[in-house]
């Protein structure tokens, strides 16, 4: 299995501020055939289920804010919050699509500081 | 908009076997393909398997040996049943559509949830 790894686990950001979120696979999610970055990002908040913010490592799922952006490839990702909002208090996770079993990061927390 | 519902019991008795029910509203189960997730304090998010618009399955390693996912069309709604239960398969278990843009597992929507506890 892919072994997703986040950094840091819990961060505190000013509101207004930027907020980086990392994340590592344990081998390449980069496809050459179709030059994509198989990894997702999601955005789980409080008592309520996972839900999808990016794919193909940066594309935006449709509604999502356009401070949300995704970056990287190969192994290594940054989910940022360009200027974090009171509703994006939540915990974000990664998660590969290259290989079966998909595989998610554990999380990182992110709050108001 | 889909919509998904799991439903089943909420506590269940070391080694018994475990029946959820995931009944989705908006879309035909027949078109999409659909897995169970789970997420528990000690192994964070675990992708459990999946079921295709064949009624084809496709099982994580770890759990292969204890799940059986099916599909009744008649009443568009999915299932998981996973046995042999013990502590460490306490978790909110969660359905979830796969992606609909092609054959790739990331996945929207998701149901709320269900937590499970296995404790006698």
């Amino acid at each position: 299995d892919i072994v997703m790894t986040q950094s840091p686990d819990s961060l505190a950001v000013s509101l207004g501020e930027r907020a980086t979120v990392h994340c590592k696979s344990s081998q390449s999610v980069f496809y050459r055939s179709n030059n994509n970055n198989y990894l997702a990002w999601y955005q789980q908040k409080a008592g309520q289920p996972p839900k999808l913010l990016i794919y193909w490592a940066s594309t935006r799922e449709s509604g999502v804010p356009d401070r949300f952006s995704g970056s990287g490839s190969g192994t290594d990702f940054t989910l940022t919050i360009s200027s974090l909002q009171t509703e994006d208090v939540a915990v974000y996770f990664c998660q590969q699509y290259y290989s079966v079993p998909p595989t998610f990061g554990q999380g990182t927390k992110v709050e108001i500081k | 908009q889909v919509q998904l519902r799991e439903s089943g019991p909420g506590l269940v008795k070391p080694s018994e076997t475990l029946s959820l029910t995931c009944t989705v509203s908006g879309a035909s189960i027949s078109s999409y393909y659909w897995s169970w997730i789970r997420q528990s304090a000690g192994k964070g998010l675990e992708w459990i398997g999946r079921i295709d618009t064949g009624g084809n399955t496709n099982y994580n390693p770890s759990l292969k040996s204890r799940v059986t996912i099916s599909v009744d069309t008649s009443k568009n709604q999915f299932s998981l049943r996973l046995n042999s239960l013990t502590a460490a398969d306490t978790a909110v278990y969660y359905c979830a559509r796969r992606s609909v843009a092609g054959p790739y597992n990331w996945f929207d929507p998701w149901g709320q949830g269900i937590l499970v506890t296995v404790s006698s």
